[in-house]
């Protein structure tokens, strides 16, 4: 069974100060990895994607995010924050056998401070 | 993409009383999902709906508890019967949408309290 884990559940950071989200995913297939985003009272939208092509995958509003196979992770960042990004955000993965079922880490809620 | 339109976007409902969710696409799609979406934990699939066919449901959500209707490739429904305080949730409609496997749009989400 594939399972993604996001340590803690808050962090802070000042604007400007880099962005650093972990996850780190347990999957018995290769798999399909992606970062969600939910901005207050909105529903998720997609971030970015790992799909087995590059490693480093750049994203939406500056994020990228790195897959280490070796490491089993997959960790987004940003080199400088903004306060428009305080929201919820969320690793899930996919196995690559054409399964749209995705499984969600628990979410990192993200706060920018002035 | 996809714009999708949840309804009611929350509701306040009382122990033993059932609520309907409607969940309207802009396009047709064939796999339409339902989440929920637990305080503080993540994103749990309900069940899957296809146009035509009986909804998938995933382990731990059963039929009786979380019926749905799926009449046609741009609208489905949840409904969560005989509610509980348990039930209290977010419930979230996505669609799959283009070929990259599980890129999902997702609706605004209904957040159901029960009292």
């Amino acid at each position: 069974a594939q399972s993604v884990t996001q340590l803690g559940s808050h962090v802070s950071v000042s604007e400007g100060a880099l962005v650093l989200l972990r996850c780190n995913y347990s999957s018995s297939v290769p798999p399909y990895l992606f970062w969600y985003v939910q901005y207050p009272n909105q529903g998720l939208q997609l971030l970015l994607k790992y799909t087995s092509a590059a490693t480093l995958v750049k994203g939406i509003n500056g994020f990228e995010a790195e897959f280490k196979k070796s490491e089993t992770s997959f960790h987004l960042t940003k080199p400088s924050a903004h306060m428009s990004d305080a929201a919820e955000y969320f690793c899930a993965v996919s196995d690559q056998g054409g399964s749209e079922k995705l499984v969600f880490g628990k979410g990192m809620k993200l706060t920018v401070n002035p | 993409s996809a714009v999708i339109s949840q309804k009611p976007s929350r509701d306040i409902c009382q122990r033993g009383t059932s609520l309907t969710i409607q969940c309207q696409v802009d396009s047709q799609v064939t796999m339409m999902f339902w989440y929920r979406q637990q305080p503080g934990q993540s994103l749990t699939l309900i069940a899957t709906a296809n146009q035509g066919s009986e909804a998938t449901y995933e382990s731990g959500f059963v039929i009786d508890k979380f019926p749905i209707s799926r009449p046609n490739l741009t609208f489905s429904t949840l409904t969560v019967s005989n509610m509980s305080p348990e039930d209290s949730s977010i419930y979230l409609c996505s669609v799959a949408v283009g070929l990259v496997t599980g890129e999902l749009f997702f609706g605004e989400g209904s957040r159901l309290t029960v009292l």
